[in-house]
């Protein structure tokens, strides 16, 4: 296991387009993170999950988006009628759930989203 | 709520130069502070974290000490190699809890041979 894989790498769509992207942790890490980063900007956080269980939701994410975890191990983040204000980095981070999570909180390179 | 302030970049230095990048924060509480790496094309690495008041942090001759009083966590390095140039991101936890990280807008170093 080499570390947190998101999949695409980039993305351009047109507008009103739905995307899904995918990120797969690393495989005993219990927690899984999406966070959003712009251009010139520190990524903000967005959702996270504790296995299937999506414990906490960013008001940044609107009912457009929706992420889900459905056995526990990869994650997709999915954007419905994407906007142009969509564009950005699209970062997966996953942690252990014991011990310091923060020490095994390790990012994927994200996923570059283009809505034109 | 929780904020953390960086200095803007970018910041370029001559190898071997002194390096400070400030960081501040506003936050409840007593939070975990760290600072995070981004190389170019790679993902968000962990550089060097301090848990509580008076804590330093140190890594790859980095180094941030957690101040209370003054609600900073500067990183400090004493001389920089072409090697450092990256984007580097000052966060906090809000609640230990390692579930939600407050990132400020990062910093761009530049360090020419």
């Amino acid at each position: 296991d080499t570390g947190v894989s998101q999949n695409p790498r980039h993305k351009i769509t047109k507008r009103g387009q739905n995307v899904t992207f995918r990120c797969d942790p690393i495989s005993e890490h219990n927690r899984l993170y999406w966070y959003r980063q712009t251009l010139g900007q520190g990524p903000e956080f967005l959702t996270y999950f504790q296995n299937e269980a999506q414990l906490e939701k960013s008001r940044l994410l609107s009912d457009r988006f929706s992420a889900e975890r459905p056995k526990g191990s990869f994650s997709t983040l999915e954007i419905q009628r994407t906007e142009q204000g969509d564009s950005a980095m699209y970062l997966c981070a996953s942690s252990p759930l014991d011990g310091d999570a923060n020490y095994g909180y390790t990012f994927g390179s994200g996923t570059r989203l283009t809505v034109v | 709520g929780n904020s953390v302030t960086q200095m803007e970049g970018p910041v370029t230095l001559s190898e071997e130069a002194f390096l400070t990048i400030n960081c501040t924060y506003t936050a409840t509480g007593y939070p975990s502070l760290f600072w995070y790496v981004q190389y170019p094309g790679e993902g968000l690495q962990l550089l060097l974290k301090a848990t509580k008041a008076d804590d330093k942090g140190s890594n790859k001759g980095f180094e941030a000490t957690y101040r209370k009083e003054t609600t900073s966590f500067h990183l400090e390095k004493g001389s920089v190699q072409v090697s450092d140039s990256a984007v580097y991101f000052c966060a906090l936890d809000r609640n230990n809890a390692g579930n939600m990280l407050t990132f400020g807008g990062g910093t761009r170093l530049m360090v020419k041979p």
